[in-house]
C-alpha cells in the first residue's frame, strides 16, 4: 500500500539555524498538508498545498516558514531561524482531493532546536 | 475559532471493558473524521461522519454523528490492547483539518 515518506526521522538544530523537513507524498495525490504536533499535545495545522501554491494555511504559519515542491516527488517545509519553541514532531500528509477527503499522513520528522 | 473539544482527555480502561470518546463543536459541523495515532505513531484515518444521526460500524468500534451535527462519539466494546492509542476527531474544512485535543486511551490487561 502507498506511503507517505518522510525525512529525517529526528533532526537536531541550534537555535537560530534553517531547517529544511522533507516528504515525499503519495504518487497520484494532489493535495498536500504540514502539520505539527508538540509532544502530549493536540495535532495542529500548518499550511495546504495545491497545484504549486499554497491554498491555506494557519497563523503558526509566519514569515519563517515556507513550502516547496521542488520536483515531481517531493514537498518541503523550510523553517528559516528555529526558535525553541518550533521544538515539536512535524507531520506531512496528503490526499488525492481536497475538502473533507481523508489525509494520509506520514510518520514524522521529530525537531529538537537547542 | 470553530474548535473541537473532545472528553474524556485520558481514559484508563480494562481489557474487555466498553468505553466511550466524545467530541463536540459550539457550531454545527458539515463532517468529523476520527483518526487513531499509536504511541509514537502517526495519526492515521479511522472513519468520517457526514449525515445528521450517522452510525458506522467498524468491528468493535461505533461512531456516531450527533442529529445537530454538533457532536460526535467513539464507542469502543472489548477493549483490546490493541486499542491503545489517542483517538483524535477532526472538523474537514477547506482544505485543512482542525483537530480535537484527543483521548488518549490505557488499556489495563
Amino acid at each position: 500500500e502507498p506511503e507517505v515518506t518522510q525525512t529525517p526521522s529526528h533532526q537536531v538544530t541550534q537555535m537560530g539555524q534553517e531547517v529544511i523537513l522533507r516528504c515525499v507524498p503519495i504518487s497520484n495525490h494532489l493535495y498536500f498538508y504540514w502539520y505539527r504536533q508538540i509532544l502530549g499535545q493536540k495535532v495542529e495545522f500548518l499550511v495546504s498545498f495545491y497545484n504549486n501554491e499554497i491554498s491555506e494555511k494557519s497563523e503558526i504559519f509566519d514569515d519563517q516558514f515556507s513550502v516547496e515542491r521542488p520536483d515531481g516527488s517531493n514537498f518541503t517545509l523550510k523553517i528559516r531561524s528555529t526558535k525553541l519553541e518550533d521544538s515539536a514532531m512535524y507531520f506531512c500528509a496528503s490526499s488525492p482531493i481536497g475538502g473533507s477527503y481523508e489525509q494520509y499522513f506520514g510518520p514524522g520528522t521529530r525537531l529538537t532546536v537547542t | 475559532g470553530q474548535q473541537v473539544m473532545q472528553i474524556p482527555q485520558y481514559q484508563h480502561v480494562q481489557e474487555g471493558e466498553d468505553f466511550t470518546t466524545y467530541c463536540n463543536s459550539s457550531t454545527t459541523l458539515s463532517n468529523i473524521q476520527w483518526y487513531k495515532q499509536r504511541p509514537g505513531g502517526h495519526p492515521v484515518f479511522l472513519i468520517q461522519l457526514v449525515k445528521s444521526g450517522e452510525v458506522k460500524k467498524q468491528k468493535r468500534l461505533t461512531f456516531q454523528f450527533g442529529e445537530a451535527k454538533k457532536n460526535s462519539s467513539l464507542h469502543i466494546t472489548a477493549t483490546q490492547t490493541t486499542d491503545v492509542g489517542t483517538y483524535f476527531c477532526a472538523r474537514a474544512a477547506g482544505n485543512k483539518l482542525t483537530f480535537g485535543g484527543g483521548t488518549r486511551v490505557l488499556v489495563k490487561p
